[in-house]
Protein backbone atom coordinates (compact mmCIF):
# COMPACT_ATOMS: atom_id res chain seq x y z
CA UNK A 1 0.00 0.00 0.00
CA UNK A 2 1.59 3.32 -1.00
CA UNK A 3 2.17 5.94 1.66
CA UNK A 4 1.32 9.67 1.91
CA UNK A 5 2.97 11.48 -0.85
CA UNK A 6 3.30 14.85 -0.90
CA UNK A 7 5.13 17.32 -3.66
CA UNK A 8 7.21 18.75 -4.43
CA UNK A 9 9.40 17.39 -1.85
CA UNK A 10 11.38 20.76 -2.25
CA UNK A 11 10.41 24.60 -3.25
CA UNK A 12 12.10 28.05 -3.56
CA UNK A 13 10.22 31.18 -3.68
CA UNK A 14 10.43 34.56 -3.63
CA UNK A 15 8.61 37.29 -0.65
CA UNK A 16 5.56 37.89 -2.07
CA UNK A 17 4.53 34.92 -4.22
CA UNK A 18 2.16 31.89 -3.54
CA UNK A 19 2.70 28.46 -3.42
CA UNK A 20 0.69 25.51 -3.38
CA UNK A 21 1.51 22.47 -1.94
CA UNK A 22 -0.46 19.03 -2.84
CA UNK A 23 -0.72 15.99 -0.74
CA UNK A 24 -2.28 12.54 -1.99
CA UNK A 25 -3.36 10.44 1.42
CA UNK A 26 -3.21 6.51 1.24
CA UNK A 27 -5.75 4.73 -0.02
CA UNK A 28 -8.87 4.49 1.27
CA UNK A 29 -8.10 7.29 3.62
CA UNK A 30 -10.75 10.64 3.80
CA UNK A 31 -8.95 12.57 6.50
CA UNK A 32 -6.32 14.73 5.73
CA UNK A 33 -4.32 17.40 8.05
CA UNK A 34 -1.41 20.02 7.39
CA UNK A 35 1.26 20.72 9.65
CA UNK A 36 4.04 22.89 9.80
CA UNK A 37 7.60 22.48 11.56
CA UNK A 38 9.77 24.80 11.99
CA UNK A 39 12.97 25.25 14.35
CA UNK A 40 11.25 27.73 16.58
CA UNK A 41 7.96 26.94 16.60
CA UNK A 42 7.96 23.30 16.15
CA UNK A 43 5.21 21.53 15.03
CA UNK A 44 1.96 23.48 14.73
CA UNK A 45 -1.16 22.32 13.04
CA UNK A 46 -2.50 24.21 9.91
CA UNK A 47 -5.89 22.65 9.35
CA UNK A 48 -7.99 19.65 8.85
CA UNK A 49 -9.91 18.36 5.66
CA UNK A 50 -12.40 15.64 5.57
CA UNK A 51 -15.18 14.74 3.00
CA UNK A 52 -13.95 18.18 1.11
CA UNK A 53 -14.68 20.21 3.97
CA UNK A 54 -12.07 22.00 6.37
CA UNK A 55 -13.53 20.62 9.85
CA UNK A 56 -10.70 22.12 12.08
CA UNK A 57 -7.98 25.20 11.58
CA UNK A 58 -5.26 26.18 13.79
CA UNK A 59 -4.47 29.29 14.48
CA UNK A 60 -2.23 30.64 11.26
CA UNK A 61 -3.63 33.81 9.42
CA UNK A 62 -5.77 33.75 6.55
CA UNK A 63 -3.04 33.60 3.88
CA UNK A 64 -3.24 29.66 4.74
CA UNK A 65 -5.69 28.21 3.46
CA UNK A 66 -6.58 24.49 1.70
CA UNK A 67 -8.53 22.30 0.04
CA UNK A 68 -10.01 18.92 -0.34
CA UNK A 69 -10.50 16.92 -3.26
CA UNK A 70 -13.86 14.47 -4.47
CA UNK A 71 -10.59 11.45 -4.53
CA UNK A 72 -9.10 13.03 -0.92
CA UNK A 73 -6.20 14.56 -2.07
CA UNK A 74 -5.57 18.07 -0.65
CA UNK A 75 -3.48 21.00 -1.48
CA UNK A 76 -2.62 23.72 0.50
CA UNK A 77 -1.62 27.29 -0.17
CA UNK A 78 0.04 29.92 1.16
CA UNK A 79 -0.27 33.50 -0.10
CA UNK A 80 1.90 36.48 0.22
CA UNK A 81 4.88 34.41 1.04
CA UNK A 82 6.68 35.67 4.15
CA UNK A 83 10.52 34.84 5.40
CA UNK A 84 8.99 33.53 8.00
CA UNK A 85 7.11 30.62 5.95
CA UNK A 86 10.19 28.66 4.97
CA UNK A 87 9.39 25.56 6.73
CA UNK A 88 9.05 21.70 6.56
CA UNK A 89 5.36 21.58 5.57
CA UNK A 90 3.86 18.30 6.47
CA UNK A 91 0.92 16.18 5.52
CA UNK A 92 -1.18 13.48 7.34
CA UNK A 93 -3.32 10.95 6.22
CA UNK A 94 -6.50 9.14 9.17
CA UNK A 95 -8.86 6.48 8.06
CA UNK A 96 -11.65 9.08 9.39
CA UNK A 97 -12.05 11.62 11.34
CA UNK A 98 -11.91 10.49 14.88
CA UNK A 99 -9.48 8.08 13.77
CA UNK A 100 -6.18 7.58 16.43
CA UNK A 101 -3.25 6.91 14.24
CA UNK A 102 -2.12 9.36 11.70
CA UNK A 103 0.25 8.43 8.87
CA UNK A 104 2.99 11.42 7.77
CA UNK A 105 4.24 12.13 4.25
CA UNK A 106 7.82 13.44 3.74
CA UNK A 107 7.17 16.64 3.76
CA UNK A 108 7.57 19.32 1.30
CA UNK A 109 10.47 21.84 2.61
CA UNK A 110 9.67 25.15 1.51
CA UNK A 111 12.14 27.84 1.67
CA UNK A 112 11.36 31.56 1.21
CA UNK A 113 14.16 33.83 -0.28
CA UNK B 1 -4.97 23.95 26.61
CA UNK B 2 -3.71 20.97 26.05
CA UNK B 3 -0.37 20.88 25.99
CA UNK B 4 3.39 18.26 25.74
CA UNK B 5 5.91 18.39 27.89
CA UNK B 6 9.43 16.93 26.84
CA UNK B 7 12.74 16.59 27.92
CA UNK B 8 15.02 19.11 26.26
CA UNK B 9 17.75 17.41 23.69
CA UNK B 10 19.99 16.35 23.27
CA UNK B 11 20.63 13.24 24.65
CA UNK B 12 23.77 11.44 23.64
CA UNK B 13 24.08 7.79 24.71
CA UNK B 14 26.40 4.89 24.31
CA UNK B 15 25.22 1.53 22.21
CA UNK B 16 23.66 -0.78 24.29
CA UNK B 17 22.67 2.23 26.57
CA UNK B 18 19.08 2.36 28.69
CA UNK B 19 16.83 5.55 27.19
CA UNK B 20 14.40 7.43 29.23
CA UNK B 21 12.67 10.27 27.25
CA UNK B 22 10.21 12.00 29.90
CA UNK B 23 6.85 13.57 28.66
CA UNK B 24 4.31 14.83 30.81
CA UNK B 25 0.91 16.37 29.33
CA UNK B 26 -1.54 18.58 29.98
CA UNK B 27 -4.90 17.86 28.54
CA UNK B 28 -8.85 18.06 29.68
CA UNK B 29 -10.46 14.36 29.26
CA UNK B 30 -8.89 11.36 27.65
CA UNK B 31 -6.74 11.95 25.07
CA UNK B 32 -4.86 9.55 23.12
CA UNK B 33 -0.85 9.60 23.77
CA UNK B 34 1.98 8.67 20.64
CA UNK B 35 5.58 8.80 20.10
CA UNK B 36 6.38 9.63 16.79
CA UNK B 37 9.99 9.44 15.41
CA UNK B 38 11.78 11.83 12.39
CA UNK B 39 15.03 10.68 10.98
CA UNK B 40 17.01 12.78 8.85
CA UNK B 41 15.62 14.64 6.18
CA UNK B 42 12.21 12.44 6.47
CA UNK B 43 8.75 12.75 7.74
CA UNK B 44 7.19 11.88 10.69
CA UNK B 45 6.35 7.97 11.95
CA UNK B 46 4.18 6.60 14.37
CA UNK B 47 6.83 4.86 16.85
CA UNK B 48 4.12 3.92 19.36
CA UNK B 49 0.51 4.72 20.95
CA UNK B 50 -1.62 4.26 24.11
CA UNK B 51 -5.57 5.10 23.75
CA UNK B 52 -6.47 4.98 27.33
CA UNK B 53 -5.09 5.18 31.04
CA UNK B 54 -2.58 1.95 31.98
CA UNK B 55 -2.18 1.02 28.29
CA UNK B 56 0.92 0.12 26.65
CA UNK B 57 2.27 1.47 23.84
CA UNK B 58 5.06 -0.79 22.47
CA UNK B 59 7.11 -1.51 18.95
CA UNK B 60 10.73 -2.11 18.23
CA UNK B 61 11.73 -2.60 21.31
CA UNK B 62 10.95 0.96 23.12
CA UNK B 63 8.02 1.11 25.52
CA UNK B 64 5.64 3.75 27.03
CA UNK B 65 2.96 3.25 29.49
CA UNK B 66 -0.18 5.59 29.63
CA UNK B 67 -0.13 6.93 33.41
CA UNK B 68 -3.33 9.23 33.82
CA UNK B 69 -2.09 9.85 37.82
CA UNK B 70 1.19 11.13 37.10
CA UNK B 71 -0.19 12.51 33.46
CA UNK B 72 3.13 10.98 31.52
CA UNK B 73 3.86 8.74 28.80
CA UNK B 74 8.11 8.42 29.11
CA UNK B 75 9.74 6.75 26.52
CA UNK B 76 11.90 3.39 27.30
CA UNK B 77 14.29 1.77 25.69
CA UNK B 78 16.64 -1.35 27.48
CA UNK B 79 19.47 -1.47 24.77
CA UNK B 80 19.71 1.52 22.41
CA UNK B 81 21.52 1.25 18.51
CA UNK B 82 22.94 3.51 16.68
CA UNK B 83 20.29 2.98 14.39
CA UNK B 84 17.70 4.77 16.82
CA UNK B 85 19.27 8.40 16.42
CA UNK B 86 16.47 10.53 15.47
CA UNK B 87 14.07 13.49 16.55
CA UNK B 88 11.56 11.76 18.90
CA UNK B 89 8.19 13.65 19.88
CA UNK B 90 5.67 12.73 22.24
CA UNK B 91 2.31 13.69 21.55
CA UNK B 92 -1.32 13.74 22.39
CA UNK B 93 -4.86 14.09 20.23
CA UNK B 94 -7.65 15.31 21.48
CA UNK B 95 -10.70 12.96 22.54
CA UNK B 96 -13.00 15.72 20.53
CA UNK B 97 -11.00 15.80 17.20
CA UNK B 98 -8.61 12.96 17.22
CA UNK B 99 -6.94 14.19 13.79
CA UNK B 100 -5.57 17.56 15.37
CA UNK B 101 -2.28 16.33 17.44
CA UNK B 102 -0.69 18.21 19.71
CA UNK B 103 3.52 18.03 19.81
CA UNK B 104 6.15 18.40 21.95
CA UNK B 105 9.35 19.66 21.06
CA UNK B 106 11.34 17.00 20.57
CA UNK B 107 14.54 15.50 21.99
CA UNK B 108 17.01 15.03 19.73
CA UNK B 109 18.79 11.67 20.39
CA UNK B 110 22.41 10.19 19.40
CA UNK B 111 23.51 7.00 19.71
CA UNK B 112 27.35 6.41 19.78
CA UNK B 113 29.24 2.97 18.63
Amino acid sequence: KAGVTQTPRYLIKTRGQQVTLSCSPISGHRSVSWYQQTPGQGLQFLFEYFSETQRNKGNFPGRFSGRQFSNSRSEMNVSTLELGDSALYLCASSLSLGSTEAFFGQGTRLTVV
Amino acid sequence: GNSVTQMEGPVTLSEEAFLTINCTYTATGYPSLFWYVQYPGEGLQLLLKATKADDKGSNKGFEATYRKETTSFHLEKGSVQVSDSAVYFCALSDQSSASKIIFGSGTRLSIRP
